[in-house]
């Protein structure tokens, strides 16, 4: 079965530090997302896209965040300068189509800690 | 106020329970209803599906949605331990872009 890859699974940085996390959607899947889900809450998304286009990052921290997907396959999300406050879980997703019901295949996600 | 608001639990129960989790929203404009289960260090999965108001059922998971008090709950009949996990509603317009999550609620299944 296709699955989401995510790599690392684990990154431990201190703050100031760059960071940068790796997710490789299921084959042919069109859609990717970037969610950030802070211990206790649900996933809060980051970034969406559609193909290598992004068509919404209004809720990325654009001044520290980052996220390219240059060939509309894999994606990177990456972190400039880590603050305390960016420990979370931080997950991939990615679907078919475009639709905001299509169904969403989640990675097992990057756990960030951030000292 | 969040939008989607869920009793985060822990909810413990018996092997063989029947488990309500629920979630209470505020916007109207939500059409489009998910649970996903999440389980320790994984990313969440998609267990339902629901449009519109109703109860869809499949095997021992019952999704109910009441649109007039802007309520969804989730049943588990003849819970198993390996139902322990956490359950995440989700629900979007269908114009917006993305999905509006609840907090999740930590469910045990104890043998």
């Amino acid at each position: 079965e296709a699955e989401v890859a995510q790599s690392p699974r684990y990154k431990i940085t201190e703050k100031s530090q760059a960071v940068a996390f790796w997710c490789d959607p299921i084959s042919g899947h069109a859609t990717l997302y970037w969610y950030r889900q802070i211990l206790g809450q649900g996933p809060e998304l980051l970034v969406q896209f559609q193909d290598e286009s992004v068509v919404d990052d209004s809720q990325l921290p654009k001044d520290r965040f980052s996220a390219e997907r240059l060939k509309g396959v894999d994606s990177t999300l990456k972190i400039q300068p880590a603050e305390l406050g960016d420990s979370a879980m931080y997950l991939c997703a990615s679907s078919l189509g475009s639709l905001n019901t299509d169904t969403q295949y989640f990675g097992p996600g990057t756990r960030l800690t951030v000292l | 106020q969040k939008e989607v608001e869920q009793d985060p639990g822990p909810l413990s129960v018996p092997e063989g329970a029947i488990v309500s989790l629920n979630c209470t929203y505020s916007n109207s404009a939500f059409q489009y209803f998910m649970w996903y289960r999440q389980y320790s260090r994984k990313g969440p999965e998609l267990l339902m599906y629901t449009y519109s108001s109703g109860n869809k059922e499949d095997g021992r998971f019952t999704a109910q949605v009441d649109k007039s008090s802007k309520y969804i709950s989730l049943f588990i009949r003849d819970s198993q331990p390996s139902d322990s996990a956490t359950y995440l509603c989700a629900m979007t317009s269908g114009s917006a872009r993305q999905l509006t999550f609840g907090s999740g609620t930590q469910l045990t299944v104890l043998p």
